[in-house]
């Protein structure tokens, strides 16, 4: 399984875009990236996933350049119910992968 | 949508007793679902993949005598604790794939938090 790497917190203000970048330097062709958020005491939930280029939902952005070696986040206009920990998995394409959970990123969002 | 449900949302029991947790898809079957644990302040650790109707797959480290996986049906998988100690206090959350998803996206339940006394 592709390992990720991306910084263990943020700090950012309301209104603000934030950006996470996450490194999978060793992903596999069939390998798709995906994004969860999660609250305290919270399960995980599921935000983006994408395989190349970009992917744009409600909630967020996911730019995936071409080598696909890294990932951003893209957050528009952030508040503060966005602040929780955002993790960036890299799975492959069976229903039966299971994920790999890195330590993610703590984002921080100020008044 | 895809909502997962678990049952109890928190537990406490005495050491020494079993304790059984229900992970449910409540608007899609599952043929697979999975169990993970997370410690406070950590990532969450896959201990399990669940399939329906077949023996579970348990991760490095994981013993599956203590930590029995029943995935009975399409909607219910079950996780029951046995013999808990305090070491096992901490925070399940389970997670199924829709049988008919194309993208194979895993979903959370809301996780249940068990502290042993």
């Amino acid at each position: 399984l592709a390992k990720t790497t991306q910084p263990i917190s943020m700090d950012s203000y309301e209104g603000q875009e934030v950006n996470i970048t996450c490194s999978h330097n060793n992903i596999a062709t069939n390998d798709y990236i995906t994004w969860y958020q999660q609250f305290p005491s919270q399960g995980p939930r599921f935000i983006i996933q994408g395989y190349k280029t970009k992917v744009t939902n409600e909630v967020a952005s996911l730019f995936i350049p071409a080598d696909r070696k890294s990932s951003t986040l893209s957050l528009p206009r952030v508040s503060l119910s966005d602040t929780a920990v955002y993790y960036c998995l890299v799975r492959g394409d069976s229903g039966y992968s299971t994920l790999t959970f890195g330590k993610g990123t703590m984002l921080l969002v100020s008044p | 949508g895809a909502v997962v449900s678990q049952h109890p949302s928190w537990v406490i029991c005495k050491s020494g007793t079993s304790v059984k947790i229900e992970c449910r898809s409540l608007d899609f079957q599952a043929t697979t679902m999975f169990w993970y644990r997370q410690f406070p302040k950590q990532s969450l650790m896959l201990m399990a993949t669940s399939n329906e109707g077949s023996k579970a797959t348990y991760e490095q480290g994981v013993e599956k005598d203590k930590f029995l996986i029943n995935h009975a049906s399409l909607t219910l998988s079950t996780l029951t604790v046995t013999s808990a100690h305090p070491e096992d206090s901490s925070f399940y959350i389970c997670s199924a794939i829709r049988s008919d998803s194309s993208y194979n996206e895993q979903f959370f339940g809301p996780g249940t938090r068990l502290t042993v006394l």
